[in-house]
């Protein structure tokens, strides 16, 4: 069947670094999305993989790896503004979008 | 910048009255969804629709139905609201269905409650 995993929560300290990961059990695989959604807000695009390896953007990075079913996004140089729940979805055919129920990440100073 | 507008932010409903929740997007996107979010649950899909007069249903249509009479504009409709759909409902759109790495662009929400 279709699964994605997520932890939970997380806590992590102020200019730490944070890695949340995702696996999934998916019929089909077109890439995989993160997604930023603070409290009360709509969520935001985060990053893309459809390649193994490790995507870079500035403070976030995401890695796929495609064998093993399995992502994560780092977070670099925590700032107290990335408290937010991050999501984790799988494009698993042309429109079908398999969520995880995403980690809520708690920053102290 | 992509903006997709929903017309509410915060509805509340009787149990039985029909409710229309409206999304309009301005970038000429194809594909535009409805979604629910509950506490401890993923983005669940109610419907779909990749084109004009379009739709399809998602993982929980019951209950529900949709029209896209616009390109621009996608309504979801609760046909006789229950205290189970109180949610918080979004919508998102997103280019045509073959650009795989295109992301979904969301609405703020309409956060429903159903007494």
């Amino acid at each position: 069947g279709q699964n994605i995993d997520q932890p939970t929560e997380m806590t992590a300290t102020e200019g730490a670094i944070v890695q949340i990961n995702c696996t999934y059990q998916t019929s089909g695989f077109n890439g995989l999305f993160w997604y930023q959604q603070h409290a009360g807000e709509a969520p935001t695009f985060l990053s893309y993989n459809v390649l193994d390896g490790l995507e870079e953007k500035g403070r976030f990075s995401s890695f796929l790896s495609r064998s093993k079913g399995y992502s994560y996004l780092l977070l670099k140089e925590l700032q107290m503004k990335d408290s937010a729940s991050y999501l984790c979805a799988v494009r698993e055919g042309n429109y079908q979008l398999i969520w995880g129920a995403g980690t809520k990440l708690i920053i102290k100073p | 910048d992509v903006k997709v507008t929903q017309s509410s932010r915060y509805l509340v409903k009787r149990t039985g009255e029909k409710v229309f929740l409206e999304c309009v997007q301005d970038m000429d996107h194809e594909n535009m969804f409805w979604y629910r979010q509950d506490p401890g649950l993923g983005l669940r899909l109610i419907y779909f629709s990749y084109d004009v007069k379009m739709k399809e249903k998602g993982d929980i249509p019951e209950g529900y139905s949709v029209s896209r009479e616009k390109k621009e504009r996608f309504s979801l409709i609760l046909e006789s609201a229950s205290t189970n759909q109180t949610s918080m409902y979004l919508c998102a759109s997103s280019l045509r269905s073959d650009s795989y790495n295109s992301p979904l662009h969301f609405g703020n929400g309409t956060r429903l409650t159903v007494t």
